[in-house]
């Protein structure tokens, strides 16, 4: 069975600092899809950036970035220049292709002014 | 679009009462899916529909949970009798089912309190 795991339960950053999250994953697919969701103080998820896995670029999106590095089943974000607004739960998820979303525990930002 | 609606947002009950939580999807979607998230446990499955039809219900935890969808634009989580351990944010999400990753779109959860 798949499983993501995030062993960061919380990170703090400076305001204006690069942070980066870890995820690895388990999984025996060669295809699938990446995803990190932030889910602030509001509750409301919201899909930061995903990844394919059979592109071997990473994906980028404004200041949000991902080291996708398949042979190790890992999958960090890099959020550069930090705000204040990007503090929040951020999680990983896994997607093979059928409908079940795998999720990772979370890990929440704190981002200092 | 709206995006997903779900109600109430808060919802404060006693042990052994019944709960209702309301979803209405995405217009056009054509899958439903009920998450329950804890401190202890995440992001949990309960239940995938796919054109109203409930295809997964393995993450229902007991048969005090239950779950329908009489049609594409509403469905319903039950729980009765409610429980403390019960206690959680509830989150629905809907996705049209035919892009190679399907993703899903989250409602603004409700936070189920069970005294």
């Amino acid at each position: 069975a798949q499983t993501v795991t995030q062993s960061q339960p919380e990170m703090s950053v400076q305001e204006a600092e690069t942070v980066t999250l870890s995820c690895t994953y388990d999984t025996s697919e060669s295809d699938y899809y990446l995803f990190w969701y932030k889910q602030p103080p509001s509750r409301q998820m919201i899909l930061v950036i995903r990844q394919e896995a059979y592109k071997q670029q990473n994906a980028t999106e404004n200041r949000f970035s991902v080291n996708f590095q398949k042979a190790a089943k890992s999958f960090s974000l890099k959020i550069s220049d930090s705000q204040l607004g990007d503090a929040a739960m951020y999680f990983c998820a896994y997607y093979s292709g059928t409908y079940k979303y795998i999720f990772g525990t979370g890990t929440r930002l704190k981002v200092l002014a | 679009d709206a995006g997903v609606i779900q109600s109430p947002r808060h919802e404060v009950t006693e042990m052994g009462q019944e709960v209702t939580l309301r979803c209405k999807p995405i217009s056009g979607h054509n899958s439903l899916f009920w998450y329950r998230q804890t401190m202890m446990r995440g992001l949990e499955l309960l239940i995938y529909f796919n054109n109203n039809v409930p295809i997964d219900d393995s993450g229902m935890p007991e048969d005090r949970f239950s779950a329908k969808m009489p049609n594409a634009s509403f469905s319903t989580l039950k729980i009765q009798p409610s429980e403390p351990r019960d206690s959680a944010v509830y989150f629905c999400a809907s996705s049209l089912m035919r892009s190679s990753y399907n993703e899903q779109f989250f409602g603004p959860g409700t936070r189920l309190t069970v005294l």
